[in-house]
């Protein structure tokens, strides 16, 4: 079985401040892992995705994540925040090519003057 | 590329009656379309996979009767609230997995629709 675990439901940071989401996850074989994110009442957009290549992967928006399998960790990060990052973001995790995607709960990240 | 559009993409109807949500990939085939429903501030849970010419495969707790999935081409499925109740009104998104997209099969999510049962 495979499990996505999102720490903090609520992340606020100031324009400007480093972002840092944290993610964790659970899977007997290899993972994918994902992170999208959901502005209001839209649909998910892949901000970045991990896929047994590189270890530090870099997504859109300026965003990035490590996977450490040591830690069975995908946190994201991004070093400078802006007003448009405001948003919902989800990561999730697949165990190979045709399985489902599990989703984590979700942050919401406030980003403040 | 890899556009995923929804339709309607907010709905009201009242209680008893069906709605029927479409999902459409609009340049890449999709064998594979997944269907999801998100509560407010929360996350999205899998309803069923939908494959193209046979039938979907319901995630445990989803009643299919109620739910009916078609998936009837390479681009269009759709999802048939039945019998809709205030309980069913939620955020439905669907995803399409690019079936050429080399080795990860890529999931595409629509911009999702606002179903409200009154």
């Amino acid at each position: 079985a495979q499990s996505v675990t999102q720490l903090g439901s609520h992340v606020s940071v100031s324009e400007g401040a480093l972002v840092l989401l944290r993610c964790n996850y659970s899977s007997s074989v290899p993972p994918y892992l994902f992170w999208y994110v959901q502005y209001p009442n839209q649909g998910l957009q892949l901000l970045l995705k991990y896929t047994s290549a590189a270890t530090l992967v870099k997504g859109i928006n300026g965003f990035e994540a490590e996977f450490k399998k040591s830690e069975t960790s995908f946190h994201l990060t991004k070093p400078s925040a802006h007003m448009s990052d405001a948003a919902e973001y989800f990561c999730a995790v697949r165990t190979g090519t045709a399985s489902k995607l599990t989703f984590g709960t979700g942050t919401r990240l406030q980003v403040t003057l | 590329g890899a556009v995923v559009s929804q339709h309607p993409s907010w709905v009201i109807c009242k209680s008893g009656t069906s709605v029927k949500i479409e999902c459409r990939s609009l340049d890449f085939q999709a064998t594979t379309m997944f269907w999801y429903r998100q509560f407010p501030k929360k996350s999205l849970m899998l309803m069923a996979t939908s494959n193209e010419g046979s039938k979907a495969t319901y995630e445990q707790g989803v009643e299919k009767d109620k739910f009916l999935i078609n998936h009837a081409s390479l681009t269009l499925s759709t999802l048939t609230v039945t019998s809709a109740h205030p309980e069913d009104s939620s955020f439905y998104i669907c995803s399409a997995r690019d079936q050429a997209s080399v080795g990860l099969y890529e999931q595409y999510f629509g911009p999702g629709t606002r179903l409200t049962v009154t």
